[in-house]
């Protein structure tokens, strides 16, 4: 079946480490994003590619970085710059503009 | 950065008894507008896309209609059951990037329907 794998699901750093989040896809969409979700907020964006090597910043770009050098993976580092990093990521896709998108079972990001 | 606003917050209902919620975005440089519904421990689910005023969407005991002019949308869901329990998401994108500059979701109407 086609879908989205986001791993791990549980990942604890310690302050100061740069942490790498993997998202890959096996549904041959082209635009792929990162969310990050917080108690009492909505889902909201960090970074989006909508083509392999092109990627552009979201609303909540700062401290986070991304690379998309395949099509299928679009992995998110969360770098000791990201001053409040604990949260829900999520992973999504979608082929256009008019689809509902795909998202992963996310990863739970913890700083200890 | 858009303006998505989901009410109620949160919405208990009695298994069986029909319930509806709103959605509100901007009415200006509209694209489209999702749902979605969001299991504890699973994915996001998409729902719906909507992108005509006026449209109506259904999927078994859910539906949507869009009112694009006046900027909302309702989710309905008609005879609750329990797997209805979920947080249901909207989202709409900016009109820019073909709608695939990504999403601004609302904070969620999480549903818990009462046997």
């Amino acid at each position: 079946d086609g879908g989205i794998t986001q791993s791990p699901k549980y990942l604890f750093r310690k302050e100061g480490q740069n942490v790498t989040l993997s998202c890959e896809q096996n549904l041959n969409h082209d635009a792929m994003y990162w969310y990050r979700q917080d108690p009492g907020q909505g889902l909201r964006l960090i970074y989006y590619s909508q083509i392999v090597n092109d990627f552009q910043k979201g609303d909540i770009a700062e401290g986070y970085s991304v690379s998309r050098e395949k099509k299928e993976s679009f992995p998110l580092t969360v770098t000791s710059a990201q001053k409040n990093p604990t949260a829900f990521y999520l992973c999504a896709s979608i082929m256009t503009g008019r689809d509902g998108y795909t998202f992963g079972s996310g990863t739970r990001l913890t700083v200890v | 950065i858009l303006n998505v606003e989901q009410s109620p917050q949160s919405l208990h209902v009695q298994e069986g008894d029909s319930t509806n919620f709103t959605c509100s975005f901007p009415s200006s440089n509209f694209y489209a507008l999702h749902w979605y519904r969001w299991e504890t421990a699973k994915s996001p689910e998409a729902l719906f896309v909507m992108t005509l005023n006026g449209d109506e969407k259904k999927k078994g005991r859910i539906s949507a209609t869009l009112n694009t002019k006046e900027g909302y949308s309702y989710l309905y869901i008609k005879g609750s059951q329990p797997e209805d329990s979920a947080t249901y998401l909207c989202a709409s994108p900016e009109m820019t990037g073909g709608g695939a500059d990504g999403l601004t979701f609302g904070k969620g109407t999480h549903l818990i329907i009462q046997p």
